[in-house]
């Protein structure tokens, strides 16, 4: 079965800096692979996924993740962090079922606090 | 456009009551999902619609829940009788069918609404 861990409950990181949230997969087969943010009380926003092709995949709000499939590992990252993205982190992989249909696996989600 | 529309946003209940959520996807999109998140978790899928077929049903316990999306469009959970276990955040989400076959849908992207925060007293 399809599986992601988020190893670290909680980051945290300095306005300005650049930020890491890390993400790792076991998959059976191609590795389907997206980023969620949620803030509170709100659902999730998409952020970016990974399909095929290049391994860093450029998202929203200046997001941006890289697969590596020797570590099995789909980090997300960002240049430089702000307050404004202090929310919870979720990393999921598509797992598929019969008939070809597609459930998302989520991680346990990683906190981001931006300090100023 | 108009995102996943979801009510109630908040909902107290005492044990063994009946609860239902309501959930509109976005327009066009054929698969609807039911999530349920516990605190300190990620989502966990409950049930999957194409159009108005529940094809992935494996997770949603089956004696007091139950969902319908009866003209494939919008859809209602229900839980009855709630248990004070069945506290948490309902998520609706929904995607567009992509072509392809499975390599084309495992491309998809799911789409989620606000949520309804369920407490069970």
């Amino acid at each position: 079965a399809q599986s992601v861990a988020q190893p670290e409950d909680q980051v945290n990181v300095a306005e300005g800096n650049p930020l890491t949230v890390k993400c790792t997969y076991s998959v059976s087969g191609n590795p389907y692979l997206f980023w969620y943010v949620q803030y509170p009380n709100r659902g999730l926003q998409f952020l970016l996924k990974y399909i095929t092709g290049d391994n860093l995949v450029k998202g929203s709000y200046g997001f941006e993740a890289e697969f590596n499939k020797s570590q099995t590992s789909f980090h997300l990252k960002k240049p430089s962090a702000l307050v404004s993205d202090s929310a919870l982190y979720f990393c999921a992989v598509r797992e598929p079922t019969s008939g070809g249909y597609n459930k998302l696996i989520f991680g346990a989600g990683t906190r981001l606090a931006v300090h100023p | 456009e108009a995102g996943v529309v979801q009510s109630p946003r908040y909902k107290i209940i005492e044990k063994k009551q009946p609860v239902a959520f309501w959930c509109n996807p976005i327009s066009g999109h054929n698969t609807l999902y039911w999530y349920r998140q516990n605190l300190g978790q990620g989502p966990e899928l409950l049930i999957r619609y194409e159009n108005e077929e529940a094809v992935d049903d494996s997770q949603l316990p089956k004696d007091r829940f139950s969902a319908e999306r009866l003209k494939g469009v919008d859809s209602t959970l229900k839980i009855q009788p709630a248990e004070l276990g069945d506290s948490a955040v309902y998520l609706c989400a929904s995607s567009k069918r992509s072509p392809g076959g499975a390599s084309g849908r495992a491309g998809e992207t799911q789409y989620f609404g606000p949520g309804t925060r369920l407490l069970v007293l």
